[in-house]
């Protein structure tokens, strides 16, 4: 069965400090997508990034890359110079195998707060 | 802008009560999805429709009923066989190209919870 695991409940980052995410994920398809959501206090999940199973190259946007190491089966989001405004929950997601392509599993979350 | 609407914001059920949220989207997505989401927990699927007049079941539908008569509405009911409602509901949308790519676009969510 697919699973996405997000170890961390709650990390603290200095604000301009890096900070990075973990995720792991299990499937048994050769083709999927991951993806990181954050989701405020507001309640709306926002889409940050996305990587393809396939990609050679490691996905960046902006202030956020993914760290890739798929042998490892791992997806970790770093979020670069982190700002105040970054404090949010932070989601990992992957593909569903089979059916509709926008149908998400995701992971339990980890809350991160940015210290001024 | 466009984007996607869920109301009310904030819902309460009295028992034995069959409640609807609502969504709207006016991003001409052709899919369209209902998660759940519990404190502590990821979210988790309950109904999705990549057509209209066509959804189908996710991993926790038993107690919710959908509709899909237009692309632009999803609603959600949470009937009274929902013995547990009470949590955060979001509504989502994607173009449904089929690419593993596909990303999803969500609304700001309704808090259901039971009087």
């Amino acid at each position: 069965a697919q699973k996405i695991t997000q170890t961390q409940p709650g990390m603290f980052v200095q604000e301009k400090e890096a900070v990075t995410l973990d995720c792991t994920y299990d499937t048994s398809d050769q083709s999927y997508g991951l993806f990181w959501y954050k989701q405020p206090s507001s309640g709306e999940m926002i889409f940050l990034i996305y990587q393809g199973s396939y990609d050679e190259q490691n996905a960046t946007e902006g202030r956020y890359s993914l760290n890739f190491q798929k042998a490892r089966k791992s997806a970790n989001l770093v979020i670069s110079a982190s700002q105040l405004g970054d404090s949010a929950m932070y989601f990992c997601a992957m593909s569903r195998y089979g059916g509709s392509q926008g149908n998400l599993i995701f992971g339990k979350g980890t809350k991160l707060s940015v210290k001024p | 802008d466009g984007g996607i609407t869920q109301s009310p914001k904030y819902l309460f059920r009295k028992e034995g009560q069959n409640v609807t949220l609502s969504c709207e989207q006016n991003l001409n997505h052709d899919a369209m999805y209902w998660y759940r989401q519990d404190p502590g927990q990821g979210l988790r699927l309950i109904y999705y429709s990549q057509i209209v007049n066509d959804f189908q079941k996710g991993d926790i539908a038993e107690g919710y009923s959908v509709s899909r008569e237009k692309k632009e509405s999803f609603p959600l009911t949470v009937t009274s066989a929902q013995k547990n409602p009470t949590a955060f509901y979001l509504c989502a949308s994607s173009l449904n190209t089929g690419g593993r790519n596909e990303k999803l676009f969500f609304g700001s969510g309704t808090q259901l919870s039971v009087l």
